[in-house]
Parts: structure tokens; sequence; C-alpha cells
């Protein structure tokens, strides 16, 4: 069964320092995101993204993400200068008629 | 921004009981998802619904989609305790492409 895989599945960074988060999404979907979940809370969106372009972001995407799909197969979050509030589970998700989840990448900034 | 309210929060049931949660908002979606999140891992979609007074089955659970397109509900008929997680809905407005992700409830099945 075909499945969105993300890699690495733990990332521990310096603050300020710059991450990139790597997805391969379901190979026929076309919808992409990004979202976050805080230890404990609610899953939050990031971004969408569709025919290689962003089509949706929220007010916590701001100039320090940034989203790309370098080739037919991967999708990658990059945060440029890493905070401590960023430290979370960021899973991507691809969407055909449903929306699919990857494993998460922990991020840890320290 | 958007709200969804899901209750209740969290849950202690016996097993063979049903469990029942849902969520509401003030806005109108024209998609519900339901989700179970285990600890550590990402959210496994159960159920999807697209159309207002849908009522879509996956085993043991059952959910609607509410008539008013502003409300969903998720039902687990005789519980048992690999049920144990949390479960989140998730509503995609209409003209948008983001998912917007209930609060979450925490069940707890006692043996």
């Amino acid at each position: 069964e075909p499945e969105v895989t993300q890699t690495p599945s733990h990332q521990v960074t310096q603050m300020g320092q710059e991450v990139i988060l790597r997805c391969v999404p379901i190979s026929n979907h076309l919808y992409f995101y990004w979202y976050r979940q805080i230890l404990g809370q609610k899953v939050e969106f990031l971004v969408s993204f569709y025919n290689n372009e962003i089509s949706e972001k929220s007010e916590i995407f701001d100039d320090q993400f940034s989203v790309e799909r370098p080739d037919g197969s991967n999708f990658t979050l990059k945060i440029r200068s890493t905070k401590l509030e960023d430290s979370a589970m960021y899973f991507c998700a691809s969407r055909g008629d449903e929306q699919f989840f990857g494993p998460g990448t922990r991020l840890t900034v320290l | 921004g958007q709200q969804l309210n899901q209750s209740p929060q969290s849950m202690f049931i016996q097993e063979g009981e049903d469990v029942s949660m849902n969520c509401t908002s003030s806005s109108i979606f024209n998609t519900w998802l339901w989700y179970k999140q285990d600890p550590g891992e990402g959210p496994v979609l159960l159920i999807a619904l697209y159309k207002a007074g849908e009522l879509t089955s996956n085993g043991r659970l059952t959910a609607q989609f509410g008539i008013t397109r502003k409300d969903s509900f998720l039902n687990i008929s005789a519980s048992i305790p690999s049920d144990v997680g949390i479960y989140f809905c998730a509503g995609r407005l209409s003209g948008t492409y983001k998912y917007i992700f209930g609060t979450g409830t925490r069940l707890k099945v006692l043996a």
C-alpha cells in the first residue's frame, strides 16, 4: 500500500541553524502539505502546495520557512534559522481523494 | 482564525462500551476527516466524509457529516484496548486547501 515517507525521523539542531525536512508523498497525489504538532497539542496547518507553488499558508509559515519540490518525488520544508519554539513534530501529508500523513520528523532545537 | 471544538477532551471507558465524540464549528466545511494518532506517530486516516448528512462506517467506526456542515461525530462501538489513542477531526473549508484540526479526544480503554 502506498504511503508517505519522511526523513529524518529525528533531527537535533542548534538554534540559528538551518534544517531541511524531507518527504516523499504518495506518487499519484497532487496536493502536498506540511503540518506541525507541538508536544501534547493539536496538529497545525503550515502550508499547502499544488501545481508547483504554494496554494495556501498559515500565519505560522513566516519568512523563515520555505517549501520546495526539487524533483518529481521529494517535497521539502526548510527552516532557515531555527528557534527554540520550532521544536515540534513536523508532518508531511499528501492528498489524492483523501489526505494521508507521513510518520513525522521530530525536530529538537537546542 | 477558524476553530474546531472537539469534545470530550478525554474519556476513560470500559472495554466493550461504545464511544462517541464530536467536532463543532461556526464555519461551514465541505470535507470532514477523522484520524487516530498513537504516541510518536503520524495521524492515521479512519474515515473521510464529503457530503452533508453522509454516514460512513469503517468496521466498528461510524462517522457522520452534520447536515448543517458545521459538525461531525465519530462513534466507536464495542471498544477494545487497541482503540486507545488520540482521535482528531479535521475539516476543510470550502474554497480552501488547508485542513483545520480539532483539539483531539484522548481515549483510554480499561480492560
